[in-house]
């Protein structure tokens, strides 16, 4: 089984319509991370979670809202979806005890808002 | 502000060719480095990265990287490219003294022909 999953993997929306993107891990990581990747920008920082009581503003968080409802989920919401908020999202883990910082993603979400 | 450049937006090689693959960084602390690749339709898998130490680093794959601090780059290499390599190739970068937030470079596709 992955160790970090993502659900739904792919969502078709209107505009205006609330829609919630859910991630799940099983690696034990204390910090999660979303992210949206458009083509030819990379990936750019959403939402970060370093522990539950622990959310943090990234990049480009505005339209977005997201709850760490426990250690292992970390949910990303749009409250109010427009067409310019297409895009592949991906949620990551880490594991800051480790010392180590590199980030395990998971499969992705393609949303498509109509 | 923390940046990642990759010059390349494309790049096509041949099987069997060797690869470099360019990462440039503005960072003002000492940073960790990362190189993902990112098959069509999958999350990013992590390929290697750099903290400390011998600043030639082996990952998975056949590939390696090399940190070079007075050109503020880690560039990602392979001996001898196979087709399965074509993918999305991204470089990332944090630092502590950033919150070990990661930055992602725009990425480079790479194609290989037979």
């Amino acid at each position: 089984d992955a160790d970090v999953t993502q659900t739904p993997r792919n969502r078709i929306t209107k505009t205006g319509k609330r829609i919630m993107l859910e991630c799940s891990q099983t690696k034990g990581h204390d910090r999660m991370y979303w992210y949206r990747q458009d083509p030819g920008l990379g990936l750019r920082l959403i939402y970060y979670s370093f522990d539950v009581k622990d959310i943090n503003k990234g990049e480009i968080s505005d339209g977005y809202s997201v709850s760490r409802q426990a250690q292992a989920k970390f949910s990303l919401s749009l409250e109010s979806a427009i067409p310019n908020q297409t895009a592949l999202y991906f949620c990551a883990t880490s594991a800051a005890t480790s010392g180590r910082y590199e980030q395990y993603f998971g499969p992705g979400t393609r949303l498509t808002v109509t | 502000a923390q940046s990642v450049t990759q010059p390349d937006i494309h790049i096509t090689v041949s099987e069997g060719a060797s690869l470099e693959l360019r990462c440039n960084y503005s960072y003002g602390a000492t940073p960790y480095l990362f190189w993902y690749v990112q098959s069509p339709g999958q999350g990013l898998q992590l390929l290697l990265k750099y903290f400390s130490g011998d600043t030639l680093v082996q990952g998975i794959k056949g590939f390696e990287a090399e940190f070079k601090r007075s050109q503020s780059s880690f560039n990602l290499r392979k001996p001898s490219v196979h087709w399965s390599d074509a993918a999305e190739y991204f470089c990332a970068v944090g630092a502590l003294e950033y919150g070990n937030k990661l930055v992602f470079g725009a990425g480079t596709i790479l194609r290989v022909k037979s």
